[in-house]
């Protein structure tokens, strides 16, 4: 399967450990990018990479989250500190910058609970 | 704030009938729309798209309407089938936005057998 992965995909914690997610996009994409989505709401949209740089970060996404993409391949979200408002649905989508409209892909998700 | 909003969050409707969606959006930079399906303990999946130079985009079972004047998008399924009870969200990307979707809060869609 070459679609997007997560791992892993469900993690329960207590507030005030990290934790760290993994994303692997598709391997061709190189644009990856992170939302989170709680219950009954839509997901919302933290942070985005291009290749390995950083592009754009969400308000949302405080001094305690911290998304990396070393290489231009994986990528990684750490949540330091974690606190029960963190509690979510994380999601990992990539996509190829070709011509001006680029679908994104989701990966299957990383379920987060913070105790 | 909502960009992008999507009323009436569940819909039942019987299998071989028309499943209807709307959406609406308040940003007017927004050029690009998508409407992805979720199954449960699953990630969304692209569905369908249009741009915001077209009115209409046509993909098997699955149609997406566009009035700009109106800020507004609908999905139409025909026909519905069991396999499409799923969430269903519409999303949204603003010109020279880097790509990031504003999502809706989805519908949930029941097909009945």
């Amino acid at each position: 399967d070459t679609g997007v992965s997560q791992d892993p995909r469900h993690k329960i914690t207590k507030r005030g450990q990290n934790v760290t997610f993994r994303c692997d996009p598709i391997s061709e994409h190189n644009r990856l990018y992170w939302y989170r989505q709680t219950l009954g709401q839509g997901p919302e949209f933290l942070t985005y990479f291009q290749n390995e740089a950083q592009l754009e970060k969400s308000r949302l996404l405080s001094d305690r989250f911290s998304a990396e993409r070393p290489k231009g391949s994986f990528s990684t979200l750490e949540i330091q500190r974690t606190e029960q408002g963190d509690s979510a649905m994380y999601l990992c989508a990539s996509s190829w910058r070709e011509g001006g409209y680029n679908e994104q892909f989701f990966g299957p998700g990383t379920r987060l609970t913070v105790l | 704030d909502q960009q992008v909003k999507q009323n009436s969050p569940s819909l039942s409707v019987q299998e071989g009938r028309i499943s209807i969606l709307n959406c609406d959006y308040t940003n007017s930079m927004f050029d690009y729309f998508l409407w992805y399906k979720k199954y449960p303990a699953e990630g969304p999946t692209f569905l369908i798209s249009i741009s915001s130079i077209k009115d209409k985009n046509e993909d098997g079972r699955f149609t997406v309407f566009l009035n700009k004047s109106a800020k507004h998008l609908s999905l139409h399924i025909v026909p519905s089938q069991p396999g499409d009870s799923a969430v269903y969200f519409c999303a949204a990307r603003r010109l020279g936005g880097n790509n990031r979707l504003a999502f809706g809060k989805g519908n949930q869609v029941v097909v009945i057998p």
